[in-house]
């Protein structure tokens, strides 16, 4: 069946470091994803998304990274900082009859950054 | 403020009690969505409207709940006789057809206690 789930419920990291956060998924045939970013009382916000004819992506200081051979999906954020503290999700585009689309979401990450 | 908005932004309610929330898209997009949130979980999808038809329907949403999206622009979603089971975030998000494969655009959900 679908399902989208991510490796790690909590990742600790100090502020300027680096953090990877990182999701799996089970259908093989899809072909869109996109990482969310969740701060406490608010809802989803996008960050960047990746379709599968790429392997990466890069934004504003974050990268995704694709691996369709394992399922595996990445997010990159560089120099953390404290504003990036917020649970992050990623999400996994099923397409529907119709040309439209619903996501299928993970459990989410949740980054405490620490200065 | 251009964005999703969702009200109310908090609900306690009594056990049978019904609830109604309502969800303001962007302007001009056309896809409305439901998902509904529970604590440490990602969104579930609920259901989808283009425009005013309700095109897709999970099997989370029983027939106690109900949405409409009478104009094409605002949607409400109804919970008749709520149950404890029903407190969650309920989540509106939008979005437009196009290149980027509909992505969706969150409002800041509405909290629904059930007492």
């Amino acid at each position: 069946g679908e399902s989208v789930g991510l490796h790690l419920p909590t990742l600790s990291v100090q502020e300027g470091d680096n953090s990877i956060i990182n999701c799996a998924y089970s259908n093989s045939a899809s072909d869109y994803f996109i990482w969310y970013k969740q701060e406490s009382g608010k809802g989803p916000q996008f960050i960047i998304d990746i379709r599968s004819n790429m392997d990466k992506r890069q934004g504003q200081r974050v990268t995704v990274l694709l691996n369709k051979t394992v399922k595996h999906l990445s997010l990159q954020i560089a120099a953390t900082q404290p504003g990036d503290s917020a649970v992050y999700f990623c999400a996994e585009n099923i397409g529907l009859s119709g040309g439209y689309n619903k996501l299928i979401f993970g459990a989410g990450t949740r980054l405490a950054v620490h200065p | 403020d251009t964005g999703v908005s969702q009200n109310p932004r908090h609900k306690i309610t009594k056990r049978g009690q019904n609830v109604t929330f309502r969800c303001d898209p962007i302007s001009e997009h056309n896809r409305l969505y439901w998902y509904r949130q529970t604590l440490g979980q990602g969104p579930e999808f609920l259901t989808y409207f283009q425009n005013e038809a309700q095109l897709e329907k999970s099997r989370l949403l029983s027939d106690r709940f109900s949405a409409e999206r009478p104009k094409g622009s605002f949607s409400t979603l109804e919970i008749q006789r709520t149950e404890q089971g029903d407190s969650a975030m309920y989540l509106c998000a939008s979005s437009v057809p196009g290149l980027d494969l509909g992505e969706q655009f969150f409002g800041p959900g509405t909290r629904l206690t059930v007492l």
